[in-house]
């Protein structure tokens, strides 16, 4: 019954340093999603996977990288991470068709320094 | 592009109190209109949605309005609690890819 588990659940990175967001699903959706969430600015798409193979730019991609490694799994990576990428992130997915609801992680909250 | 607008930042009321929330989008092709609910150190939880074919629907306490001429539509919580606190997002979803999230409401329920 694990859902969308993230991982790790807290990090702390300098300025210019890398690190990979992992995210798996066990709910056989054929999308995922990044978010980040900012004070007063609710949820913005950073990326998202239509499908396994298929990878798209959402609202802020800029900074992230994504690999949708299989169905199961979509990982976000930093390559250089900045002050301003601190924020909370949270992987979702969703089942087929247009109507159906997201199911969201736990988040990660990151601290760039 | 695509943009959601929710109001208002933040809502307190007393308990037993009506809450409402409103949003707007601007994609006139968006169909399908889902509330999400987020406590504190969790993840948003779905706890309403309404499709572009139905104008109002509702669950125990909480109901959803659509108006699709006027690209509004509206959460509506009655007789609310105090586990009802948490912050309130609604979001609009076109193409059945990209979800489009309004920035928050935190709502209080004064005991």
């Amino acid at each position: 019954n694990a859902g969308v588990t993230q991982t790790p659940k807290f990090q702390v990175l300098k300025t210019g340093q890398s690190m990979t967001l992992q995210c798996a699903q066990d709910m056989n959706h054929n999308s995922m999603y990044w978010y980040r969430q900012d004070p007063g600015m609710g949820l913005r798409l950073i990326y998202y996977s239509a499908s396994e193979g298929t990878t798209d730019k959402g609202e802020v991609p800029n900074g992230y990288n994504v690999s949708r490694l299989n169905k199961r799994e979509f990982s976000l990576r930093l390559e250089s991470a900045a002050p301003s990428q601190t924020s909370v992130y949270f992987c979702a997915s969703r089942g087929a068709g247009s109507d159906t609801e997201a199911f969201f992680g736990q988040g990660t909250r990151l601290t760039v320094v | 592009g695509e943009n959601v607008e929710q109001h208002p930042s933040t809502l307190s009321v007393q308990e037993g109190d009506s809450a409402v929330i409103k949003c707007t989008y601007s994609d006139s092709a968006s169909n399908y209109f889902p509330w999400y609910k987020q406590e504190l150190g969790k993840g948003p939880q779905l706890i309403i949605d309404i499709r572009s074919n139905v104008g109002e629907k509702k669950d125990q306490r909480i109901a959803v309005t659509l108006n699709k001429t006027a690209k509004h539509f509206s959460l509506h919580i009655t007789e609310t609690q105090p586990e009802d606190s948490a912050v309130y997002f609604c979001a609009a979803i076109t193409g059945g890819f990209k979800t489009i999230f309004g920035a928050g409401t935190r709502l209080f329920v004064k005991a």
